[in-house]
């Protein structure tokens, strides 16, 4: 059974306004969580990254949000740039060994 | 910078075939893992490895095997290739509490 689940499988954007991605988890478990990028053919990159301990992580244009008590993860990325055109994963760990990985969500951006 | 190297980007096989996916990570890294990725299924764990000849199976570990003789090298074997096993290999590294690195994978075809 999916443990982390993106139940957005693709989403338009236009340039310079807010991309918001979203993630739910099931297992209370999990206390590491990260966001990945990917392009066609490439692998995956790693963007952000949040502990449970905090709810909110920051780094340029990219923000991570984490509300443990909905079990619900959210990336933002503002302004969005037409090479931020990609796919995104959400990943979530306990104690940074296994990591279970959503089915991603294909973000476009148009110019 | 992290480099993780899989040795084929692009590979055509056929049923039945023995099949050897390499990666090759340079910094050391304790955890090593194999994942593949399809189309609305996102990443899905296959193996993983903590140590040199230590394996550990993931969410999908049947029709393959691994081998991990040396700390840098963990290797992806398809004993007998089937059309199910098309597929993108993603090979990753981490080491303790730390994000995934990814190489760039391999594209396998089964005909």
């Amino acid at each position: 059974d999916q443990q982390v689940k993106q139940n957005s499988p693709s989403l338009s954007v236009q340039e310079g306004r807010i991309s918001i991605l979203n993630c739910d988890y099931t297992n209370s478990m999990f206390d590491y969580f990260l966001w990945y990028k990917k392009y066609p053919a490439e692998g995956p990159t790693f963007l952000i990254s949040i502990s449970s301990i905090k709810d909110k992580n920051e780094d340029g244009r990219f923000t991570v949000f984490l509300n443990k008590s909905a079990k619900h993860l959210s990336l933002h990325i503002v302004p969005s740039q037409p090479g931020d055109s990609a796919v995104y994963f959400c990943a979530a760990s306990i104690t940074g060994n296994q990591f279970y990985f959503g089915t991603g969500t294909s973000l476009t951006v148009i110019p | 910078d992290v480099k993780v190297t899989q040795s084929s980007r692009y590979l055509v096989k056929r049923t039945g075939e023995k099949v050897f996916l390499e990666c090759v990570q340079d910094m050391d890294h304790e955890n090593m893992f194999w994942y593949r990725q399809d189309p609305g299924l996102g990443l899905r764990l296959i193996y993983f490895s903590y140590d040199v000849k230590m394996k550990e199976k993931g969410d999908i570990p049947e029709g393959y095997s691994v081998s991990r003789e040396k700390k840098e090298r963990f290797s992806l074997i398809l004993e007998s290739a089937s059309t199910n096993q098309t597929s993108m290999y993603l090979c990753a590294s981490s080491f303790g509490y730390s994000e995934l690195f990814f190489g760039e994978g391999s594209r396998l075809t089964v005909l």
